[in-house]
């Protein structure tokens, strides 16, 4: 059982660069999330998925796109990637959507240069 | 709107010293609290949470909170801080709808 898991562990992009940040968990879990971690400001919501098939915005999701490709896996992707979308990206995920725990995944560190 | 302001961005306490990280909240429904450790390049663990019900809530590693609702805070204390017990701790309030939580900024604790 790996819980949350995320790929890449690291990435350094070049402003203008694309790419997509996976995330897979095997709990069986309904919902899923996407934060960023940036020193001094905590986690901040990018983007969730409810359940299979649904996603809505969260606090910071511009320059972001995301996809629930099945009740596994949630990807999150940056298409024109710029500095300031360096940081520590987590994915984390929850049993239902009603203030479960959350699970989360040992992250991505990005930079974009 | 949900919020939640961690007080004192850094920590630090001797071995063996009370560990005390504050923990104030914002909410117009009853909260539902959390306490996340990181350790040093790894991603967030549950350390205890509050939903309903008994106030102190009691976590893993020793550590331990009490919901004051009349204080609208949620500190994380343990008695006795080890070495280990570096890393940093985030407090975070669920909102009612679609489970997502709402992080402090994070408190840096060293022990020495």
């Amino acid at each position: 059982n790996a819980g949350v898991t995320q790929t890449p562990k690291f990435q350094v992009l070049k402003t203008g660069q694309s790419m997509t940040l996976q995330c897979a968990q095997d709990m069986n879990h309904n919902s899923m999330y996407w934060y960023r971690q940036d020193p001094g400001m905590g986690l901040r919501l990018i983007y969730y998925s409810a359940s299979e098939g649904t996603t809505d915005k969260g606090e910071v999701p511009n320059g972001y796109n995301v996809s629930r490709l099945n009740k596994r896996e949630f990807s999150l992707r940056l298409e024109s990637a710029a500095p300031s979308q360096t940081s520590v990206y987590f994915c984390a995920s929850t049993r239902t959507r009603t203030r479960d725990t959350q699970y989360f995944g040992p992250g991505t560190r990005l930079t974009v240069l | 709107a949900q919020s939640v302001t961690q007080l004192g961005s850094h920590v630090s306490v001797s071995e063996g010293a009370l560990v005390l990280l504050r923990c104030n909240y914002s909410s117009s429904v009853p909260p539902y609290l959390f306490w996340y450790v990181q350790y040093p390049n790894q991603g967030l663990q549950l350390l205890l949470k509050y939903t309903t019900g008994a106030t102190l809530v009691k976590g893993i590693n020793g550590f331990e909170a009490e919901f004051k609702k009349s204080e609208t805070s949620f500190h994380l204390t343990k008695p006795s801080a080890h070495m280990s017990d570096a890393a940093e701790y985030f407090c975070a309030v669920s909102e009612y709808q679609g489970g997502k939580l709402i992080f402090g900024q994070g408190t840096e604790l060293s022990v020495k």
